[in-house]
């Protein structure tokens, strides 16, 4: 059974680049999660969809990040233009509909680094 | 604001010699208090959901137990495989699925 996946798995661009992160959910698990992690700030919560509609987008950081979900097996985020204070790990994670306190299940992470 | 704190930020133990992790917090009404482990590389890996004051559960080597103003982790008789990231989140009432991370404790048990 697969998990959560995410691609690319590192990422190195240039400051002012457009950066694409992808996710695929778990098949059945209605919420999908964006996070972004630092040693600074640790691990925060971006945006989060339930059934494809972004439910809190409250910690996306600026105007230069946007985040879709076009149908339930897959979710962009992306910056444009990049900055080098952007470089982190992304993760996605998502969790089923049907216990709302069930644990998030996380992918692998995306390692970006803006240079 | 709703606040996750942990200590230490780094943690060396010996094979066998046990241990607890701190996580205090401070939030607007606990949904729940949970506990994951991150290995360099991955995603965070789920360990505990904890609800209420007096909560106890265990797994393996480990026991997270919860108090109205923080949680600890214990660590009995640690091996070189309990080596990660030990992170803690709270569930705040506001935010249905929001969850609030620490830093993190780094742990390094050596054999």
């Amino acid at each position: 059974d697969a998990g959560v996946i995410q691609s690319p798995r590192h990422e190195v661009t240039e400051m002012g680049q457009e950066v694409t992160l992808r996710c695929k959910p778990i098949s059945g698990h209605d919420y999908l999660f964006w996070y972004r992690q630092t040693m600074m700030r640790g691990l925060e919560l971006l945006i989060y969809f339930n059934n494809n509609v972004p439910i809190d987008d409250s910690g996306m950081p600026e105007d230069r990040f946007s985040a879709k979900m076009p149908n339930a097996s897959f979710s962009t985020l992306k910056i444009q233009p990049s900055e080098p204070r952007d470089s982190a790990v992304y993760f996605c994670a998502s969790t089923p509909r049907l216990t709302s306190d069930n644990e998030q299940f996380f992918g692998p992470g995306t390692r970006l680094t803006v240079l | 604001e709703d606040q996750v704190t942990q200590s230490p930020e780094a943690l060396r133990l010996q094979e066998g010699e046990s241990s607890s992790l701190n996580c205090s917090y401070t939030v607007s009404g606990l949904r729940g208090l949970f506990w994951y482990r991150q290995d360099p590389g991955k995603g965070p890996e789920f360990l505990f959901t904890l609800y209420s004051a007096g909560e106890e559960k265990e797994k393996e080597r480990l026991k997270a137990t919860l108090t109205k103003k923080e949680s600890f982790l214990h660590i009995t008789a640690p091996k070189p495989e309990d080596s990660a990231t030990y992170l803690c989140a709270v569930r705040p009432n506001t935010g249905f699925q929001k969850l609030v991370f620490g830093t993190g404790t780094r742990l390094l048990v050596s054999p």
